[in-house]
């Protein structure tokens, strides 16, 4: 599976969208981009995927560069709630599920 | 509730006992993991069963022992464990594996070995 890269922090103002980067420089074709946060000691929660289309659900927005070399997963109106680590994970469907880093996301009031 | 249930929550535990974590679900999935998430360091992949069978083992400790007796459920049967494995002990499960779905995690068993 592809590596990626993170920003090992980012702050966030409250009512803010936060936008999270991800660098995927080596992807290939048939992998897709998965996000997951967690969530101080709890397990982490799916966010959303996508493969080639920007993606969007009730929780974030996915936006996949043209070359699909880099995402970045939008919150529009970031919460308290919202702070968490980030994991941008690439991966065939078939593959285990790796995480690396991610980013911690500090949303500040 | 994600659909994913740990027990328990917490354990503390001597060297010398013996325990087992416990993870359900009922979301209809067909494959089941275990993770590991020590203090500081990214989410390890120790165990994953597909339909019942295990097929990947991460080089894990053989006093780490799962079983998995039917889909809905996952164990993880622990003995004479070492402080070092005082971690985050985390469930989760998934589709087959051949699909692009995403994972479901449980809260987690928080284990402490003392």
């Amino acid at each position: 599976d592809a590596k990626t890269t993170q920003p090992p922090s980012m702050d966030c103002a409250e009512g803010r969208a936060a936008n999270l980067p991800c660098n995927h420089s080596t992807i290939s074709g048939n992998e897709y981009v998965y996000w997951y946060r967690q969530i101080h000691s709890q397990g982490p929660q799916y966010i959303i995927h996508g493969l080639k289309n920007n993606e969007t659900n009730e929780m974030a927005s996915l936006i996949i560069t043209e070359d699909r070399k880099s995402s970045t997963l939008i919150l529009p109106h970031a919460t308290l709630r919202d702070t968490a680590v980030y994991y941008c994970i690439v991966k065939q469907a078939g593959n285990m599920l790796t995480f690396g880093g991610g980013t911690r996301l500090m949303v500040k009031p | 509730e994600t659909g994913v249930t740990q027990t328990p929550r917490h354990l503390v535990m001597g060297m010398t006992n013996k325990k087992s974590l416990k993870c359900e679900q009922h979301l209809g999935h067909n494959a089941m993991y275990w993770y590991k998430q020590s203090a500081k360091k990214p989410l390890e992949l120790m165990f994953v069963y597909s339909l019942e069978e295990r097929v990947e083992n991460n080089s894990v400790p053989s006093r780490f022992s799962p079983e998995c007796p039917n889909s809905s459920h996952l164990f993880l049967h622990l003995h004479t464990l070492q402080p070092e494995d005082s971690a985050l002990y985390l469930c989760a499960s998934s589709q087959a594996r051949g699909v692009p779905w995403g994972y479901t995690f449980g809260s987690g068993t928080r284990l402490t070995v003392v």
